[in-house]
């Protein structure tokens, strides 16, 4: 069955300072992978898909994240963070909308 | 604006009163689902719907109901809510089943049963 894992649970990171979210999955066939952003009191929000084709994917905010089957991972990474970027993040995986598992979310903090 | 809309955003109850939480999107989505979002369990779907009349259970159904009469609509009814009902749910739609289709989420809903 398929899974997704957030390793991390909160992340702290200074304004200015590069991000990494890290992601790992587990699926039976070639997955489609998600990047959601949940701002305090607002419901989630799309960053980036992927599905086939570039392994790098370029989302909305100045996010990317990069497939790598071979460590099974879908790391979403932004080079240089934004305090309103201060939110829960979540990667989820599968095949169409009701087969769709999310990880736990990981709550990114910014600091001035 | 496109938007799917979630009614009441806060509620708190005791056990056993029934409760329903509205859901409404004004895209003319065929597809609507219902998730409850609790920490370290991220987000778990109850019950979605692919069309009008057309409703079926997610991964956690138990104690739920879901009525799907109008394209636009799709209530989530808790007939006798329990403690373990505390959560945040989230309704949310897109055009169609598929994984290239984008879901949109509503607000949320945080629910407390007492």
């Amino acid at each position: 069955a398929q899974s997704v894992t957030q390793p991390d649970i909160h992340i702290t990171v200074s304004e200015g300072a590069s991000l990494e979210l890290r992601c790992n999955y587990s699926y039976g066939a070639t997955p489609y992978l998600f990047w959601y952003v949940q701002s305090p009191g607002q419901g989630l929000q799309l960053l980036l898909k992927y599905f086939s084709g570039d392994t790098l994917v370029q989302g909305i905010k100045g996010f990317e994240a990069e497939f790598k089957r071979s460590q099974s991972s879908f790391n979403l990474r932004k080079p240089s963070v934004h305090w309103s970027d201060a939110a829960e993040y979540f990667c989820a995986v599968g095949a169409n909308n009701n087969d769709m598992r999310f990880g736990a979310g990981t709550r990114l903090t910014v600091k001035p | 604006e496109a938007q799917v809309t979630q009614n009441p955003r806060y509620l708190i109850t005791v056990t056993g009163k029934k409760l329903t939480v509205t859901c409404s999107q004004n895209m003319n989505h065929e597809y609507m689902s219902w998730y409850r979002q609790d920490p370290g369990l991220g987000l778990r779907q109850i019950y979605y719907s692919m069309n009008v009349e057309v409703t079926d259970k997610g991964d956690v159904p138990e104690g739920y109901k879901v009525s799907r009469k109008e394209k636009r609509n799709f209530p989530l009814i808790l007939e006798s809510p329990s403690p373990n009902q505390t959560s945040l749910y989230f309704c949310a739609s897109s055009t169609g089943q598929g994984a290239g289709d984008t879901q949109y989420f509503g607000p949320g809903t945080r629910l407390t049963v007492l």
